[in-house]
């Protein structure tokens, strides 16, 4: 199993600009999760899905914030437009039971 | 609000010693919690987890001992090598929803 892959692994953008980060979940799991992490404020749950359905998406910051899962394998966390204080990594999550399994992130800098 | 929070920011100790990382929690809810290890660059790593039924659980060199009557969450490293150097997370869920909370993370870091 290739665990969660995340794309790209880092991102530089300018501010303004739309940035798009990807995740492909475990095969079979059925809940997917966003997670930001910055020194400030830790680990932050923005938004997960159940069987493709956003379930809370109570965490995410603002309306720039959106979040799609098309379908089990993929989905998607996009910004637009980006700000400076959006840089943070940017953590996907997948599950079956209750414990999750992370992806290496995505290490988002927006200039 | 509830949430899950750790005593020590930092924690440094000699190779081969034990080392000892809490954590406490405030939702009496909770009924499931897990360890997570994340080194330097890389995503949170499941470690070990631990039910509410339970008081301790033990894996290879780790040990999860749950207090619910304190709310309180400790992992216990034995022999610690280097490659235990990183940031260490306790996060808790509740049955009755599936979002984990994570708390804010200790740092270990091993001395040769």
């Amino acid at each position: 199993d290739a665990g969660v892959i995340q794309s790209p692994r880092h991102e530089v953008t300018e501010m303004g600009q739309e940035v798009t980060l990807r995740c492909k979940p475990i095969s079979g799991h059925d809940y997917l999760f966003w997670y930001r992490q910055t020194m400030m404020r830790g680990l932050e749950l923005l938004i997960y899905f159940n069987n493709n359905v956003p379930i809370d998406d109570s965490g995410m910051p603002e309306d720039r914030f959106s979040a799609k899962m098309p379908n089990a394998s993929f989905s998607t966390l996009k910004i637009q437009p980006s700000e400076p204080r959006d840089s943070a990594v940017y953590f996907c999550a997948s599950s079956h039971a209750r414990g999750y399994t992370f992806g290496s992130g995505t290490r988002l800098t927006v200039v | 609000g509830e949430s899950v929070g750790l005593h020590l920011p930092t924690l440094s100790v000699q190779e081969g010693d034990n080392s000892i990382i809490n954590c406490a929690y405030s939702n009496s809810a909770s009924d499931y919690f897990i360890w997570y290890k994340q080194e330097s660059g890389k995503g949170p790593q499941f470690i070990i987890d631990i039910r509410s039924n339970m008081d301790k659980r033990q894996g290879q060199r780790v040990t999860v001992l749950l207090n619910k009557t304190v709310k309180h969450l400790s992992l216990q490293i034995a022999a610690t090598q280097p490659g235990d150097s990183a940031v260490y997370f306790c996060a808790e869920n509740r049955r009755s929803d599936n979002d984990m909370r994570f708390g804010a993370g200790t740092r270990l870091t091993v001395k040769p």
